[in-house]
C-alpha cells in the first residue's frame, strides 16, 4: 500500500508531556499538509508545506505546535507541554504539487488523548 | 469561514436517493468531497472547480454553482457502503491548498 501513512496510530499522554506524531506522504507528492479534527467536526488546517518549506500556520497552531518536513519527504508534528483541549484526531494529507487544484489524500491520523 | 453543510444526518433505505448540499458565504474557487467511516481516513470523492460543472463517480456526482457558492452531492440507489460522514471542503482563497471543511453530513444507509 502506497498511501500516506502515520504513526503512532494512537497516543495517551499526561498533560504537561510532550509527543511527537510523523506522517509519511505518497511517494512524489511534493505537498504536505497537517489538520485536527474533534468529534463533529470536520478537519482544520493546520500547516502546509511545500517540499521542506513550510508556507502557511494556521493561527489553530499555538507556539507549543511545531512541524517539520526536513528532506521535504516525511514530516513530523510535535506538542510540546500538551493541554487537554489538544486531544483530537491528527490527519496528515498530501498532494502531487503539480496542479492549480489538486486532490488531498489522507492518511488514517494520529488520535491523541491527553490526559 | 466554515461552510455549512445539510442536512446534518439522513437515514437512507438501501437504493434510495439522497441529496446533500454545501453552502459558503464566500465566493468559492473549488468545493473538494470526501466520506469518512467511522475510524478512518476520509476518502476523497471528487473536487469541482469553479464553471459550474458537474462530476460523476459511478452513482455518485455533484454539481457546483459557484454564483450560489454551493455544491451538492448526489448519491442515487444508495448502497450499504455509502455510509459514513460527507464533508465538503472549500478553497475561498483561491490558494489552492488551504481547505476548510464543513461539520459533515452523517449518511446511514439500512438494508
Amino acid at each position: 500500500d502506497t498511501g500516506v501513512s502515520q504513526n503512532p496510530r494512537h497516543k495517551i499522554t499526561k498533560r504537561g508531556q510532550n509527543v511527537t506524531f510523523r506522517c509519511d506522504p505518497i511517494s512524489e507528492h511534493n505537498r504536505l499538509y497537517w489538520y485536527r479534527q474533534t468529534l463533529g467536526q470536520g478537519p482544520e488546517f493546520l500547516t502546509y508545506f511545500q517540499n521542506e518549506a513550510q508556507l502557511e500556520k494556521s493561527r489553530l497552531l499555538s507556539d507549543r505546535f511545531s512541524a517539520e518536513r526536513p528532506k521535504g519527504s516525511f514530516s513530523t508534528l510535535e506538542i510540546q507541554r500538551t493541554e487537554q483541549g489538544d486531544s483530537a484526531m491528527y490527519l496528515c494529507a498530501s498532494s502531487l504539487g503539480s496542479g492549480i487544484q489538486e486532490t488531498q489524500y489522507f492518511g488514517p491520523g494520529t488520535r491523541l488523548l491527553v490526559l | 469561514q466554515q461552510p455549512v453543510q445539510s442536512p446534518q444526518a439522513v437515514i437512507l433505505r438501501e437504493g434510495e436517493d439522497a441529496v446533500i448540499n454545501c453552502s459558503s458565504s464566500k465566493a468559492l474557487y473549488s468545493v473538494h468531497w470526501y466520506r469518512q467511516k467511522h475510524g478512518e481516513a476520509p476518502v476523497f470523492l471528487m473536487i469541482l472547480l469553479k464553471g459550474g460543472e458537474q462530476k460523476g463517480h459511478e452513482k455518485i456526482s455533484a454539481s457546483f454553482n459557484e454564483k450560489k457558492q454551493q455544491s451538492s452531492l448526489y448519491l442515487t440507489a444508495s448502497q450499504l457502503s455509502y455510509s459514513g460522514t460527507y464533508f465538503c471542503g472549500t478553497d475561498s482563497g483561491g490558494s489552492n491548498y488551504k481547505l476548510t471543511f464543513g461539520k459533515g453530513t452523517l449518511l446511514t444507509v439500512n438494508p
